[in-house]
């Protein structure tokens, strides 16, 4: 079965920094690409960070470019999300998202609350 | 980027009844691979999304068959045969044909 469990949520100041972590199982981890989707509190889906299979192929959204940064160690099944220079317009529930050919599975997300 | 503009936004439905998403796409999801990378999701509330249909028709895994997708190019369709309470959520399309991967703005299933 396939499992994606996030964690590293939690509160941080505007301009502080946070690492998400994902610890996938079920699945041949090195063989997928995998996303990070968020979805701000009563509001909509938004994708963030896409890494490929190979590691070295990465997208932002522009919201994100520059600020968070994309990573996996597949020899520990595991993808990241380290977030910097945090915006309050960055507090959201951050999804794990397992990708392949137009078939996704969801973790359950880690909220992340940006405020003073 | 890709807009995906859902209709309605809101859909009241009675129990046993059908209901109908639709999805328009700003631009053309045929990737250069030939497929169409165009999902539909379930949001029930309080939980995570999860795949319904994915590259316009498919149902993914363990996805009841009531639910179908349909249509090409720009123009696509969510149909639920008979709505059952359970299928009270947000119901969102998603493209993964171009970066950065877009969403509709959701669509509220409720019951009448």
């Amino acid at each position: 079965e396939v499992q994606l469990v996030e964690s590293g949520g939690g509160l941080v100041q505007p301009g502080g920094s946070l690492r998400l972590s994902c610890a996938a199982s079920g699945f041949p981890f090195s063989s997928y690409s995998m996303n990070w989707v968020r979805q701000a509190p009563g509001k909509g889906l938004e994708w963030v960070s896409n890494i490929h299979s190979n590691i070295r192929t990465i997208h932002y959204a522009d919201s994100v470019k520059g600020r968070f940064t994309i990573s996996r160690d597949n020899a520990k099944n595991s993808l990241y999300l380290q977030m910097n220079s945090l915006r309050d317009e960055d507090t959201a529930v951050y999804y794990c998202v397992r990708e392949w050919f137009g078939e996704f599975n969801w973790g359950q997300g880690t909220l992340v609350t940006v405020s003073s | 980027d890709i807009v995906l503009t859902q209709a309605p936004l809101s859909s009241p439905v009675t129990l046993g009844q059908p209901a109908y998403i639709s999805c328009t796409s700003s631009q053309s999801l045929v990737h250069s691979d030939g497929n169409t990378y165009l999902s539909w999701l379930q949001q029930r509330p309080g939980q995570p999304p999860r795949l319904l249909i994915y590259k316009i028709s498919n149902r993914f895994s363990g996805v009841p068959d009531r639910f179908s997708g349909s249509g090409a190019g720009t123009d696509f369709t969510l149909k639920i045969s008979r709505v059952e309470a359970e299928d009270v959520g947000v119901y969102y399309c998603m493209q993964d044909t171009q970066f950065p991967y877009t969403f509709g703005q959701g669509t509220k299933l409720e019951i009448k």
